[in-house]
Order: structure tokens, then C-alpha cells, then sequence
């Protein structure tokens, strides 16, 4: 079965400071691999995606995130949080990007201290 | 674009009682998502439809769910004879390739 690991439920930071989301997968084939971020009352937001064309993905808010195969990881970074990247961010995973069923993580809260 | 509309916001219902949702994709989208969110938990796909075929549906997904979406534009969710364990976010999604759109959801509680 396809699934998505991200290792903490919770993470904060100063502002200022970097963050690291950390995502690992499990997939039989090369998957797509996506992060979403969800503020309160709000809708879900694609941030970046990864098909296969480039290790190191850019998305929007200043976030990219990091393709290892070799580790099956997919982590999140960004150089230096702002108070409005507080939101709960989730690891997802398009297991054989044929079909539909796109998998998501448990999520990750991140709290932005000031 | 309008964005993904989903109605209504909230619904509170006693179990036993039929509920339905609906949901307006952005127009030009082919694709539409449902997915169940619980506090806490990441979202949990339902069921998908391309244009207005259902091409995938969860294997979790009980006999008591049914969704529609008969013209290929919006679609319908039904939960028949709610029960507690139903009390979740209903999220709907589309798109027209692998970039989804989420409207806000419907928060559902069943008492």
C-alpha cells in the first residue's frame, strides 16, 4: 500500500528562522509527489509539486522542497519563516500518477513564534 | 476564476437521517474530488469523477455514501443513515490535471 510519512505532528519555529517539514513515502513506482498547506477557515493550497523533472522543486512563499530517492523523502524547507506560514502543511503522494487517488500525510502543524 | 463552492458550510443532523452535499467545481475543471478530513487527520479520498464518470471510488467507502455528478458540471454527495462516525470535513476538489483546488469544505456533525 501507498503512504506518507511526516515525522512530526508539530513544529515551530522563531520567526526568522528556517523551517524543515519532514515528509518519506512508500510507493511501488515513481511517484508524484505534492505539499499542501491549509490555514484555519481556509481552503486547501498547493504549495510545490515534484514530477520527476528537476530534484529541487520551488513553489510558491518562498518554500521548496528536496526529491531523495534513495531516502524515499520529500522534506519542506524554507530559509526564514513568517508569522503568516503558521498553518497545518501536508505530504502527498499521486502513488502510480495514473490513477486518482491522491494520498495524503497526516499533516504537520507549524507554529510561527514571534 | 469563482474558486470551488461547497454547500452548505455546516450541517448538523441526528443519526439516522439522510444528508446531502453539494459542491461546484471551478467551470472549465473536468476532474472533481471528494475527500473526508477528521481533526487531526490528513484528508482521506472518497471518491472521483472525470467529467460525469466515476472512475474511482475507495474501497473504504461505505454502501451509505453515494455521489453524483450528472452533467459533468456540479455534484452531489449523499450520506444515507448518518452516523456518528460520519461527523467529519467533507472537502471537495477539482482540476484539470494534477494541481488540485479545494473549496472550504462542509463540517458534518451527527448527533
Amino acid at each position: 500500500a501507498q503512504s506518507v510519512t511526516q515525522l512530526d505532528s508539530h513544529v515551530s519555529v522563531s520567526e526568522g528562522t528556517p523551517v524543515l517539514l519532514r515528509c518519506n513515502y512508500s510507493s511501488s513506482y515513481s511517484p508524484s509527489l505534492f505539499w499542501y498547506v491549509q490555514h484555519p477557515n481556509k481552503g486547501l493550497q498547493l504549495l510545490l509539486k515534484y514530477t520527476s523533472a528537476a530534484t529541487l522543486v520551488k513553489g510558491i512563499n518562498g518554500f521548496e522542497a528536496e526529491f531523495k530517492k534513495s531516502e524515499t523523502s520529500f522534506h519542506l524547507t524554507k530559509p526564514s519563516a513568517h508569522m503568516s506560514d503558521a498553518a497545518e502543511y501536508f505530504c502527498v503522494v499521486n502513488p502510480d500518477n495514473y490513477g486518482q487517488n491522491f494520498v495524503f500525510g497526516p499533516g504537520t502543524r507549524l507554529s510561527v513564534l514571534p | 476564476d469563482t474558486g470551488v463552492s461547497q454547500d452548505p458550510r455546516h450541517k448538523i443532523t441526528k443519526r439516522g437521517q439522510n444528508v446531502t452535499f453539494r459542491c461546484d467545481p471551478i467551470s472549465e475543471h473536468n476532474r472533481l474530488y471528494w475527500y473526508r478530513q477528521t481533526l487531526g487527520q490528513g484528508p482521506e479520498f472518497l471518491t472521483y469523477f472525470q467529467n460525469e464518470a466515476q472512475l474511482e471510488k475507495s474501497r473504504l467507502l461505505s454502501d451509505r455514501f453515494s455521489a453524483e455528478r450528472p452533467k459533468g458540471s456540479f455534484s452531489t454527495l449523499e450520506i444515507q443513515r448518518t452516523e456518528q462516525g460520519d461527523s467529519a470535513m467533507y472537502l471537495c476538489a477539482s482540476s484539470t490535471d494534477e494541481k488540485l483546488f479545494f473549496g472550504s469544505g462542509t463540517q458534518l456533525s451527527v448527533l
